[in-house]
């Protein structure tokens, strides 16, 4: 079946270190995005890649970084400039004008 | 700059009720894209409804039914008999048309408890 898979589910990080959260998509979609969840705030976009090799920041792009070499892959890190890492991350594929697809997430603690 | 407003933080209801959430966006967009997502516990976001600008029709699915109003600028969402299966998270969302990057806006989201 085509889909989303992020990885890890769960992830902790330690202050101070970067971590790297994965998204891989068999959906053979252009555009991908990462949206950070916060409790009450609602979605923000990080970045967002509309073709292999490109990519661009959305309104919360300070302390995150992204590459796009593959189209079946969006990787996010989260660098220790990041001063509030602890979100829930979502990841999403877009086909055609209007049709999204979001994976399950991957919910990251700072311990 | 567009910006999507739910009035509601959180609902708590007991099952069988009607349920309105309610849904203020803000745009000087002309054409335009309005979404409901649900998020159940498992974390991902399940599409509801798309609806465009230029189609004020409301829409009814099963349980749930849709109201939009432009001159509002208010996408309302209505569950009817509500379910515990319905408790979840959910987001109103906006894009303007002919976005070259297909940015979603999203809503704060409203948190709907179903209690049995």
């Amino acid at each position: 079946d085509g889909g989303i898979t992020q990885s890890p589910k769960y992830l902790f990080r330690k202050e101070g270190q970067n971590v790297t959260l994965s998204c891989e998509q068999n959906l053979n979609h252009d555009a991908m995005y990462w949206y950070r969840q916060d409790p009450g705030q609602g979605l923000r976009l990080i970045y967002y890649s509309q073709i292999v090799n490109d990519f661009q920041k959305g309104d919360i792009a300070e302390g995150y970084s992204v590459s796009r070499e593959k189209k079946e892959s969006f990787p996010l890190t989260v660098t220790s400039a990041q001063k509030n890492p602890t979100a829930f991350y979502l990841c999403a594929t877009r086909a055609g004008a209007y049709g999204y697809t979001f994976g399950s997430g991957t919910r990251l603690t700072v311990v | 700059a567009q910006k999507v407003t739910q009035a509601q933080t959180e609902i708590s209801v007991v099952e069988k009720e009607d349920v309105t959430l309610d849904c203020v966006y803000e745009t000087r967009d002309t054409t335009y894209y309005l979404f409901w997502y649900k998020q159940p516990p498992s974390g991902e976001l399940v599409f509801l409804i798309r609806r465009n600008s230029f189609d004020e029709q409301n829409e009814i699915s099963g349980r749930y039914s849709w109201n939009f109003q432009k001159s509002t600028s208010s996408f309302n969402f209505t569950i009817t008999a509500s379910q515990v299966v319905d408790s979840a998270v959910y987001f109103c969302a906006f894009i303007a048309g002919g976005t070259s990057y297909g940015k979603l806006t999203f809503g704060q989201g409203t948190i709907l408890t179903v209690h049995p």
